[in-house]
């Protein structure tokens, strides 16, 4: 395997459901990201991991809890989810050694909430 | 608050002709500029960055970006289309980690034949 993987790539759950996201990166890096991506919404950062310390939350409702044990894999717990939950979550990593590095993507779970 | 503007969400082109996609960032402070590809239930893969170094930047599949803080632009151009260019394409900033990126809302590319 090679880059970032994402397992599920499709998930449907009910809203009192609990589920998890995984994402694990094979590039060696010491950051990863979880971003959600809405229909007709520019990506949002919801998450940073650096060095396995979660260093920004960006105001995301506590029914999504973010885990990193290690830095090469992500998760993304979800429970009592709503509709609008529904959204590709995209998990990204990338090596914080100097300004102007890129991400790296996965191909992302699509989350659907009934 | 930084912001990246993408001019048009959807851009239809004909085989063969220009591409032009446009981006903005609202910041006094130059960013660090990055344009990204995804194709149907895909992520998002790099197509190029501007790391403050040459202001032209070359990408991947014959695209390219020129860097002007005049304009506060980083437009993405290809000279001739092809069909498998077809795509959602988005502009990203980063200020001080490369994967902490501020998006602009996407623009769809379609390829005519």
């Amino acid at each position: 395997e090679t880059g970032v993987t994402q397992t599920p790539r499709h998930l449907v759950m009910g809203m009192t459901n609990k589920k998890s996201l995984k994402c694990e990166q094979h590039l060696g890096h010491n950051a990863m990201y979880w971003y959600k991506q809405s229909a007709k919404k520019p990506l949002e950062l919801m998450f940073v991991y650096s060095l396995e310390e979660r260093v920004e939350n960006n105001s995301v409702p506590s029914r999504f809890s973010p885990e990193c044990p290690n830095s090469s894999h992500l998760f993304l717990h979800l429970h009592t989810l709503q509709p609008e939950d529904s959204a590709l979550y995209l998990c990204a990593s990338s090596q914080e050694s100097g300004a102007g590095t890129e991400a790296f993507f996965g191909q992302g779970t699509r989350l659907t909430v009934v | 608050a930084q912001s990246v503007t993408q001019l048009g969400s959807h851009v239809s082109v004909s085989e063969g002709a220009l591409v032009l996609l446009r981006c903005n960032y609202s910041s006094s402070v130059p960013p660090y500029l990055f344009w990204y590809v995804q194709y149907p239930n895909q992520g998002l893969q790099l197509l190029l960055k501007y790391t403050s170094a040459a202001t032209l930047v070359k990408g991947i599949n014959g695209f390219e970006a020129e860097f002007k803080k005049s304009e506060t632009s980083f437009h993405l151009t290809k000279p001739s289309a092809h069909m498998s260019d077809a795509a959602e394409y988005f502009c990203a900033v980063s200020y001080n980690q490369g994967g902490k990126l501020i998006f602009g809302q996407g623009t769809e590319l379609s390829v005519k034949p």
